[in-house]
C-alpha cells in the first residue's frame, strides 16, 4: 500500500467553480498534513497545513482532515486560471521515519477560463 | 521573504563524474533536507540533516551520495559517480524547528536540475 495516495488527474474545473482535491494516507498514526502547489518546472510551494480533525480555512483554500478515514482534502473556491498547477499532498508520520515528509504523486489541476 | 537558495540551477554532467549541489538555508533554520524529483514522478526524500549529522536517509541515498555543511552556511549534496538515473531535479528544503513544534513548515529552494549524459 502506498504511503500517500492521490488521484493523478488531470482534474479540469471551470473558472469560478470549486476544485476538490483528495488524498489518503496509510499510517493511522500520521500527525501533520500539508498541501503544496507545484507549477511545472518549479519547486513545491506550501499552501496550508492541518493537524486536527475538521476544516481549516485560509482565503480561498480550505483543508479538511478526517483521521478516522485517513483522508485529507483541499478545496479551492472561486478557482482562477492561476490555480492551474499540480497539488501535492504531504504527510508527516513518525512511522514513515521520524524526520521526513512523505509526498503523494500529486493531482494536476487545470482551471478552464 | 527569506528564501532557500540553490546553485547551480542547472548542471549537465557526464556519467561517472562527481557533482556537488549547494544550498544556502534560511538563516534561522536548523533542519535541512534534500529531496529529488525525477521528471513526471513524485517528490522523494533523500536525507535529513541536523546538528551537523544525518538524521535519516532513504534507500535512494546510497554510498554514492553524501551531505555536509562545511562552513556553517552552505549545505551540500555530493554525488560521487553520477549515473543516468540520477538525472532529476534536486530540491533543498529547510525548517526552523523540529516536527511537532509550531515551526515545522518545510520551505523548498528553487531546485537544481541535474542532467547526466
Amino acid at each position: 500500500q502506498k504511503e500517500v495516495e492521490q488521484n493523478s488527474g488531470p482534474l479540469s474545473v471551470p473558472e469560478g467553480a470549486i476544485a476538490s482535491l483528495n488524498c489518503t494516507y496509510s499510517d493511522r498514526g500520521s500527525q501533520s498534513f500539508f498541501w503544496y502547489r507545484q507549477y511545472s518546472g518549479k519547486s513545491p510551494e506550501l499552501i496550508m497545513f492541518i493537524y486536527s480533525n475538521g476544516d481549516k480555512e485560509d482565503g480561498r483554500f480550505t483543508a479538511q482532515l478526517n483521521k478516522a478515514s485517513q483522508y485529507v482534502s483541499l478545496l479551492i473556491r472561486d478557482s482562477q486560471p492561476s490555480d492551474s498547477a499540480t497539488y501535492l499532498c504531504a504527510v508527516h508520520s513518525t512511522n514513515f521515519g521520524n524526520e521526513k515528509l512523505t509526498f503523494g504523486t500529486g493531482t494536476r489541476l487545470t482551471i478552464i477560463p | 521573504e527569506p528564501e532557500v537558495t540553490q546553485t547551480p540551477s542547472h548542471q549537465v554532467t557526464q556519467m561517472g563524474q562527481e557533482v556537488i549541489l549547494r544550498c544556502v538555508p534560511i538563516s534561522n533554520h536548523l533542519y535541512f533536507y534534500w529531496y529529488r524529483q525525477i521528471l513526471g514522478q513524485k517528490v522523494e526524500f533523500l536525507v535529513s540533516f541536523y546538528n551537523n549529522e544525518i538524521s535519516e536517509k532513504s534507500e535512494i541515498f546510497d554510498d554514492q551520495f553524501s551531505v555536509e555543511r562545511p562552513d556553517g552556511s552552505n549545505f551540500t549534496l555530493k554525488i560521487r559517480s553520477t549515473k543516468l538515473e540520477d538525472s532529476a531535479m534536486y530540491f533543498c528544503a529547510t525548517m526552523r524547528g523540529r516536527w511537532g513544534s509550531g515551526a515545522n513548515v518545510l520551505t523548498f529552494g528553487a531546485g537544481s536540475r541535474l542532467t547526466v549524459l
